[in-house]
């Protein structure tokens, strides 16, 4: 069974700072990753997607890298702003067909002014 | 342009009573459809997916079904809540494309006492 854990669970940084979120899953068949915003209260907002066969995905000031074999995924926040204040989620879809996302339990993030 | 609706945004129920949530998806067609929970805390869970009219598989047994009467519209019921439906239920969904992006609705809150 997937599992798929996020460390860590809370950050606080000061405005301006990088960042790095982990993220790691127990089975490396994957079909691809997902990261994820949320707002308090909020639905999901999808940041970027890693298919299994890619090693990074850029948008803006987010870069994510996959590193299937080891089961691992992080996201880069360069230069972070209070904007960039929410939750942060990974999600793998198997690579046996089926299309359901597992998710890690997610990084709270706290940009200070 | 795609979006997609949830309804109601919130929702106070007590025990017993019955449950309907609705997920509309527009600018889309035949679109795969899906239903997550988040309880207070922890990951988001699917609870069911659907990739056509009528047909629905159900990832855990639950008090919960779904329906999908129509090609872009989600249905999320029970006939008698437990106090442990409480939660945070966002419904999503995706295309059929190599990449299947997955796209969250705003979601809807439901606290049963």
């Amino acid at each position: 069974k997937q599992e798929v854990t996020q460390i860590p669970a809370a950050l606080s940084v000061p405005e301006g700072e990088n960042l790095v979120l982990n993220c790691s899953f127990t089975d490396s068949a994957i079909y691809n990753l997902q990261w994820f915003r949320q707002d308090p209260g909020k639905g999901l907002t999808s940041l970027l997607l890693i298919q299994s066969s890619q090693r990074e995905q850029t948008s803006g000031r987010l870069n994510a890298s996959l590193d299937k074999s080891s089961g691992r995924s992080t996201l880069y926040i360069a230069a972070s702003q209070p904007g960039d204040s929410a939750t942060y989620l990974c999600a793998v879809r198997p690579g046996t067909g089926r299309r359901a996302l597992t998710f890690g339990s997610g990084t709270r993030l706290q940009v200070q002014p | 342009s795609q979006t997609i609706h949830q309804w109601p945004a919130t929702l106070v129920q007590p025990v017993g009573s019955p449950l309907s949530l609705e997920c509309t998806v527009e600018g889309t067609s035949n679109p795969n459809l899906y239903w997550y929970r988040q309880a207070a805390g922890r990951g988001l869970q699917l609870l069911f997916y659907s990739v056509g009219i009528g047909q629905i598989s159900s990832e855990v047994p639950q008090n919960l079904s779904a329906s999908r009467p129509q090609d872009r519209q989600f249905i999320l019921s029970s006939k008698k809540l437990l106090l442990s439906d409480s939660g945070f239920y966002l419904c999503a969904w995706s295309v059929h494309l190599s990449q299947e992006t997955q796209y969250f609705g705003p979601g809807t809150r439901l606290l049963v006492l």
